[in-house]
Parts: C-alpha cells; structure tokens; sequence
C-alpha cells in the first residue's frame, strides 16, 4: 500500500536557525514526489515537483532532495513568513497518478 | 502561470440545501480534476477524480448521489454538495493537472457551513 509519512508533525524554528523536514514513502512505481506550502483557510501552493533519486530543486530558502525512501525539504535561515504548513505527497503509477498525502508538518519561525 | 480559482471562497447554507462549488483553471487546460476535503489540523482527502467529459470516479465511502461533480469543459470543474446537513461542512478544495505535466495545481479552497 502507498504510504508517505513526514516527520516532525510540528517544528519550531527561531529565525536564522535552519533544519530540515523529512518525508519518507513507500510507493509502486513512484512517478513523482511533491512539496507543497499551505497556509491556514487557504489551498496548498506548488512548490517542487521530483522524480528519481539525486534530485535536487531550490528556490530561495528552501531545497528539497530525494533519494529511493525519503526526500528532505531543507530550510535555510528561515524568516517568519516561512511559517506554514508543509505537505509532501507522491504519485504511484496506479490509475489516474492520483496523489497520496503525508500528514504535514507545521512549521513555525519565531522572529 | 498555472492559476485554479474556486468560488464562492465561503458559503454558508441551510440543512436540505443543495451547493454549488465552482473550479477553474485560468491559464491551461486541464485534462484532469480532483476535489479533495479538509478538516481542521488534517491532511487533505481525495473524494473524487474528474476527467473532461467523462463520469467522476469517486473514492471509496463517497457517496456520488451526493457529491454531485461535473467537469464539462477542459477549464471548469463543479461539485455540488446534494441535501447538505452539517455534516458536510468542510473546507473542499479542487485541483488541476494539465496535459503535460503532472503537477496538481491547487485553488484556493471553499469553506462551507451548513446550519
């Protein structure tokens, strides 16, 4: 059974201070693995999409990588606004590539 | 690019009532559309996949007569929400892939309210 779990649940960050969010996943035939922000009361926004194993994508403070079990969302001096919830999901080459979500990790960033 | 609008962005409605959610893609055609809900401090959960001018398939334990989906154009998807009670209020949020890629592009989300 496809299957992603993200660790910690919830993480607290003072400003400056960087570390990582981890997401591990089994899958059958992974066609892609995906971080998304969301915010609270609002839709997730795309932020990087992955698809084998050495992977890597960047965009200002944040860089994920992947390998064959987990992918890493690493935070580099974070700031306040970096505070949200971040969601990891995969797509298995089941029907319709529907996505398969973890649970999140609430990220908070204390100035 | 790759914008998904939804509206209304909030809805509160009467038990029995029936609602209509609507989802766009702005900028690209989307062959492909999910609607997924959200309850408070959860992850999201898929209730329904939709391709254009094809029937909905819905995940298991979602009732369709109820959820009614509709995805008649390659640019807006609806779901209505049949004899609401206040059990289905919920935040229901609709994505959209597009035809090259298989990134899910998200809209902003709909909080619905049954009374």
């Amino acid at each position: 059974e496809d299957q992603v779990t993200q660790s910690p649940e919830a993480l607290r960050l003072q400003e400056g201070e960087s570390s990582s969010l981890n997401c591990s996943y089994t899958v059958s035939g992974l066609r892609g693995l995906f971080w998304y922000r969301q915010d609270p009361g609002k839709g997730p926004e795309f932020l990087f999409t992955l698809y084998s194993a050495g992977e890597e994508k960047e965009k200002e403070r944040l860089k994920a990588t992947l390998t064959k079990k987990e992918s890493f969302l690493h935070i580099t001096a974070p700031k306040p606004e970096d505070s949200a919830t971040y969601l990891c999901a995969v797509q298995g080459g089941g029907s319709q590539g529907n996505l398969i979500f973890g649970k999140g990790t609430k990220l908070s960033v204390k100035p | 690019g790759a914008v998904v609008s939804q509206h209304p962005s909030w809805v509160i409605c009467k038990s029995g009532t029936s609602v209509k959610i609507e989802c766009r893609s702005l900028d690209f055609q989307a062959t492909t559309m999910f609607w997924y809900r959200q309850f408070p401090k959860q992850s999201l959960m898929l209730m329904a996949t939709s391709n254009e001018g094809s029937k909905a398939t819905y995940e298991q334990g979602v009732e369709k007569d109820k959820f009614l989906i509709n995805h008649a154009s390659l640019t807006l998807s609806t779901l209505t929400v049949t004899s609401a009670h206040p059990e289905d209020s919920s935040f229901y949020i609709c994505s959209a892939r597009g035809v090259i890629t298989d990134t899910q592009y998200f809209g902003p989300g709909t909080r619905l309210t049954v009374l």
